[in-house]
Formats: structure tokens, sequence, C-alpha cells
């Protein structure tokens, strides 16, 4: 299994600050057709886990410009410009470019 | 805009049958580009990927749950299920129903959108 391991687990920060999640995986993420599947899912408290990133940098529908995702191989960040209230919750990552599809454990952020 | 709901008992006894219903609303489920997935959240936080189904049949399971895990589909009901068997008390968690979508060349692929969840506690 590809095992995801985020960092930092837990994220104070400011509001108005810029806040950096990172995401490695044991092995590359690169598909055979050149592309890396690897994405990020928000979590609200309470609610369900909903699509934030596609495809390493590619934003859902709907997610606000602040949200930027980059990366390759094995290594990957999540970044917010400038967090805000709404952004408090749990971030995972997530590989589907084999089974099982795994997890990160989760990074939650909270506000300062 | 597709909605998922799941529904099922949410008490089940040690070493009973798990068994949870997801049904489709706003948009068919027998759509090429889609799977059919259940995904649980465990009381730590961790997302762990069941299963999914293709409405056409194909089916792959989480080597690590396959033995005791059975996912079905009725496309005339729009619906799809989940039997876990022999559940024990590890087996509590949140289960969601949600939808993979698979580019067809291969580009990209994501859960989306998911259902509310059901808390299952497998406890006597």
């Amino acid at each position: 299994d590809i095992v995801m391991t985020q960092s930092p687990l837990s994220l104070p920060v400011i509001p108005g600050e810029p806040a950096s999640i990172s995401c490695r995986s044991s092995q590359s993420l690169l598909y055979k057709n050149g592309y890396t599947l690897l994405n990020w899912y928000f979590q609200k408290p309470g609610q369900s886990p909903q699509l934030l990133i596609y495809s390493v940098s590619n934003r859902a529908s709907g997610v606000p410009d602040r949200f930027s995702g980059s990366g390759s191989g094995t290594d990957f960040t999540l970044k917010i410009s400038r967090v805000e209230a709404a952004d408090v919750g749990i971030y995972f990552c997530m590989h589907a470019i084999q089974i099982p599809i795994t997890f990160g454990q989760g990074t939650r952020l909270e506000i300062k | 805009q597709v909605q998922l709901q799941e529904s099922g008992p949410g008490l089940v006894e040690p070493s009973q049958t798990l068994s949870l219903t997801c049904t489709v609303s706003g948009g068919s489920i027998s759509r090429n580009e889609f799977y059919w997935t259940w995904i649980r959240q465990l009381p730590g936080g961790g997302l762990e990927w069941i299963a999914y189904i293709h409405y056409r049949g194909t089916i792959y399971y989480n080597p690590s749950l396959r033995t005791r895990v059975t996912i079905s589909v009725d496309t005339s009901k729009n619906e799809f299920y989940l039997k876990l068997s022999s559940a024990t008390a590890a087996d509590t968690a949140v289960y969601y129903c949600t939808r993979f979508y698979h580019d067809l060349s291969g580009a990209s692929n994501w859960f989306d959108p998911w259902g509310q969840g059901a808390l299952v506690t497998v406890s006597s």
C-alpha cells in the first residue's frame, strides 16, 4: 500500500496569515499516462469531506483562489495564501493511483 | 445536482453483519465515468477506502477488508449497498458513500460529492 504522510498534524494560524501543509507519499504518484493523481480534501467540523484540489493543482468548483496545490512525484503541498475562519477543519491528501486508495492522516487547522 | 444519502442501522452487535444503503438522487447511477464508493472514518479521524463498484458490475475492494466486504448495486432503484460481515468494535465508524469520478483519459479522478455519513457503532 502507498503510505501518505502529512505534516504538520496540527496547524494553528493567525487569520490573514498563510498556511502550508505537506503531503508525502511512499512511492511516486505519477501515473502511467503522465498525470499525477494526488487530491486534497477539506472536512469542516461536523461535515463530510469535500473535494478541494484534484490532480495536484486543480481547484474544484467553487474553491477560492486562496487555495493552491503543487508538487510532483512523492512530495506535495497545499497552501492557503490568507487563512480565514471558514478554513478551520481537517485537510486530507489522497492518492488514487492504485488499489487500495489511501489518505493521509489529516492536518487539523485551527485559528490561533 | 447529485446527492447521496446513507441509511441503515446505527447499532450492530459484534459478529453480526453491518448493512448500509446509499440512495443516489439527482442523477443516474448508470454512468460510465463513475464508480460508487464506500469510505469510512474511524474514531481517530482517519479515512479508509472500503470498496467501489461500477454500475456494470466491476468491483474493487480494499484488500484489508476484502474477506468481509460485499458491495452491490441496484440500478433500478439508483442505490448501492455495503455489507460488512463479522463486525467487531474496530468497525465502529462513520460510513460515507461517495461518487468516484474517473476521467477516461486517466488525467484525473476524485471523490465527489459525499453523503452526510452514517455513524455505525458495533456493540452489544
